[in-house]
């Protein structure tokens, strides 16, 4: 799996958009960006993956660059309960197995 | 996607006892794991489980003081053996699902251990 880098801590006021961005420059043609989070020692929850276009969902969107190099999860109106660690995952989509768990980012919302 | 639990959700043990863990999913799955997140850090793979196979351990996990059972497509249990105070850890369970746009991997909530 490629290895990705992610800022290690951010802060956002609520009800404004974060913007939690990941960098994933050996990612490979075959390889998916997925999003997780997780809440003061729950299970990571999933957010939402992509492979090469933008994709959105009730939770978030994911913006993944033209070269794919690097990714953007962006959730549009942040409240008191987004605040978590976000992790960047990047794997294959099919068969992959495991999921190799960086450091993310702690996200902290603000009042 | 898929509904996980795992019991028990806490557990506080003596040191030299063993813990099992058990997780249980609301669908059949080919692929299940078994991740450690040790107290500030972030989670590390201990095993894959398939169903029918011998589980596959990762890097510095040993099936003697983890085993871990796979009777059947939605259940799994993992075992801490001979505990001492390192293994305190949360112990997640996950799964793998298929989907058009690529698998997806989910997680149980979790057990927290604490060894005294």
């Amino acid at each position: 799996d490629a290895k990705t880098t992610q800022p290690p801590s951010m802060d956002c006021a609520e009800g404004r958009a974060a913007n939690l961005p990941c960098n994933h420059s050996t990612i490979s043609g075959n390889e998916y960006v997925y999003w997780y989070r997780q809440i003061h020692s729950q299970g990571p929850q999933y957010i939402i993956h992509g492979l090469k276009n933008n994709e959105t969902n009730e939770m978030a969107s994911l913006i993944i660059t033209e070269d794919r190099k690097s990714s953007t999860l962006i959730l549009p109106h942040a409240t008191l309960r987004d605040t978590a660690v976000y992790y960047c995952i990047v794997r294959v989509g099919t068969n992959a197995g495991k999921s190799t768990f960086g450091d993310g980012t702690t996200l902290t919302v603000k009042p | 996607s898929a509904v996980i639990s795992q019991k028990p959700s806490r557990d506080i043990c003596q040191r030299g006892t063993s813990l099992t863990i058990q997780c249980q999913v609301d669908s059949q799955v080919t692929m299940m794991f078994w991740y450690r997140q040790q107290p500030g850090q972030s989670l590390t793979l201990i095993a894959t489980a398939n169903q029918g196979s011998e589980a596959t351990y990762e890097s510095g996990f040993v099936i003697d003081k983890f085993p871990i059972s796979r009777p059947n497509l939605t259940f799994s249990t993992l075992t801490v053996s001979n505990m001492s105070p390192e293994d305190s850890s949360i112990y997640l369970c996950s799964v793998e699902v298929g989907g058009l746009r690529g698998d997806t991997q989910y997680f149980g909530p979790g057990t927290r251990l604490t060894v005294l």
